[in-house]
């Protein structure tokens, strides 16, 4: 399968425990992006990464957030000292792009995190 | 916030019948994106519109684009119970893609 992959697919852990998730993106695209999504909501825009650079970060995304890309392929998410708030669906999205322009996005089937 | 909406929030019609979201943004926009959701899945893109086209169509889909109004619409012909789902709109200018809350689709066959 060579469509976007994230992993767990599941996550519970208790609160101010530390998470971290991966994203595997189809091969050939340059950006990748992280999104969250509670119950009965959009997809929020989290970051994301052209490459290795990680070009744009959301307000949303606190200082117990931090994503990497270290060799622009995968990337990570890490939640630190997590909260009962973290509780959502986070979503990986990739696609070709460049500039300001931003194409179609193809998304994985998303990490479902518990806080307890 | 630069959040757009959707337009009914849910929407329950009989199999066959035609459906119709509307969506309202509130930058300026270099395009504008639908997406699919079944429950508990990603997103699946459905069509691009850029913001120099007013149409685009795609197999049972119609979008509209009014640059002037911030808004766009998809239509869905002779729906069938398997587009139940949520639908979104993301619109793309300076940033990514920014979504409403989405619209609820139920087709009842």
């Amino acid at each position: 399968d060579t469509g976007v992959s994230q992993d767990p697919r599941h996550k519970i852990t208790k609160r101010g425990q530390n998470v971290t998730f991966r994203c595997d993106p189809i091969s050939e695209h340059n950006r990748l992006y992280w999104y969250r999504q509670t119950l009965g909501q959009g997809p929020e825009f989290l970051t994301y990464f052209q490459n290795e650079a990680q070009l744009e970060k959301s307000r949303l995304l606190s200082d117990r957030f931090s994503a990497e890309r270290p060799k622009g392929s995968f990337s990570t998410l890490e939640i630190q000292r997590t909260e009962q708030g973290d509780s959502a669906m986070y979503l990986c999205a990739s696609s070709f792009g460049g500039g300001r322009s931003y194409n179609e996005q193809f998304f994985g089937p998303g990490t479902r995190l518990t806080v307890l | 916030s630069q959040q757009g909406e959707e337009d009914p929030q849910a929407l329950s019609i009989q199999e066959g019948e035609n459906a119709t979201m509307n969506c309202s943004y509130k930058t300026s926009i270099n395009n504008l994106q639908w997406y699919r959701q079944n429950s508990g899945r990603g997103l699946v893109h459905l069509i691009l519109i850029r913001s120099n086209e007013r149409e685009k169509h795609s197999g049972r889909l119609r979008v509209t684009l009014d640059t002037s109004k911030k808004s766009s619409s998809l239509l869905i012909t002779a729906s069938r119970a398997a587009d139940t789902a949520s639908y979104f709109c993301g619109n793309s200018g300076n940033t990514p893609l920014v979504f409403g809350k989405g619209t609820r689709l139920s087709v009842i066959a």
